[in-house]
């Protein structure tokens, strides 16, 4: 079975500092993965995703990530961070092993950025 | 915009009303979504369509009941809800018809509903 597991319910950070906001994965086969941000009153806006090659994929408003097999994590960064990027993050993953697997979502980080 | 539309943006029911929730896409997509969002919990997989045809249903009540009439459009109809069905209903939808490959999911703005 094929699960995700975001840690931290809220994740606070200053203006201008980097961020960091974690995710985990437990898939059968090779995952497949995906970051997704939702703004205040809307649905969820595709980021990034990583099927293979390079372990850090970049994305949309300067947001990259960085996949670990090791470690089994996806974890999302950005160097800089902006008061714009205050939202609801959520990662995602499907079982790239089995075509009729499904996307899975976590349970979605906030991230809160002040000035 | 996502190129998804759903209406209404808000619906507050009573537990012996009878609602539908709509959505539309504008992208041509093949594959269809119902997603229930609740706080603090992982996004829900509700229903799936491809090609108008039903592909999922993750042991959802009966008293949800999805329509798909055509490959743009797709209802969820709500009969004798609960008070824990209260949630944001969010409808996404896929190029891939198969709707279970790695392409991207665009989402629309979703369906708060309230049960009292």
């Amino acid at each position: 079975a094929q699960s995700v597991a975001q840690p931290e319910d809220q994740v606070n950070v200053a203006e201008g500092n980097p961020l960091t906001v974690k995710c985990t994965y437990s898939v059968s086969g090779n995952p497949y993965l995906f970051w997704y941000v939702q703004y205040p009153n809307r649905g969820l806006q595709f980021l990034l995703k990583y099927i293979t090659g390079d372990n850090l994929v970049k994305g949309s408003y300067g947001f990259e990530a960085e996949f670990n097999k090791s470690q089994t994590s996806f974890h999302l960064k950005k160097p800089s961070a902006l008061v714009s990027d205050s939202a609801l993050y959520f990662c995602a993953v499907r079982d790239g092993y089995s075509s009729a697997s499904k996307i899975i979502f976590g349970s979605g980080t906030r991230l809160s950025i002040r000035p | 915009e996502t190129g998804v539309t759903q209406t209404p943006r808000h619906l507050v029911m009573g537990m012996t009303n009878k609602k539908s929730l709509k959505c539309e896409q504008h992208l041509g997509h093949n594959a269809m979504y119902w997603y229930k969002q609740s706080a603090k919990k992982p996004l829900e997989l509700m229903f799936v369509y491809s090609l108008e045809e039903r592909v999922e249903n993750n042991s959802v009540p009966s008293r949800f009941s999805p329509e798909c009439p055509n490959s743009s459009h797709l209802f969820l109809h709500l009969h004798t809800l609960q008070p824990e069905d209260s949630a944001l209903y969010l409808c996404a939808s896929s190029q891939d018809p198969r709707g279970t490959t790695n392409e991207k999911l665009f989402f629309g703005s979703g369906t708060q509903l309230s049960v009292l």
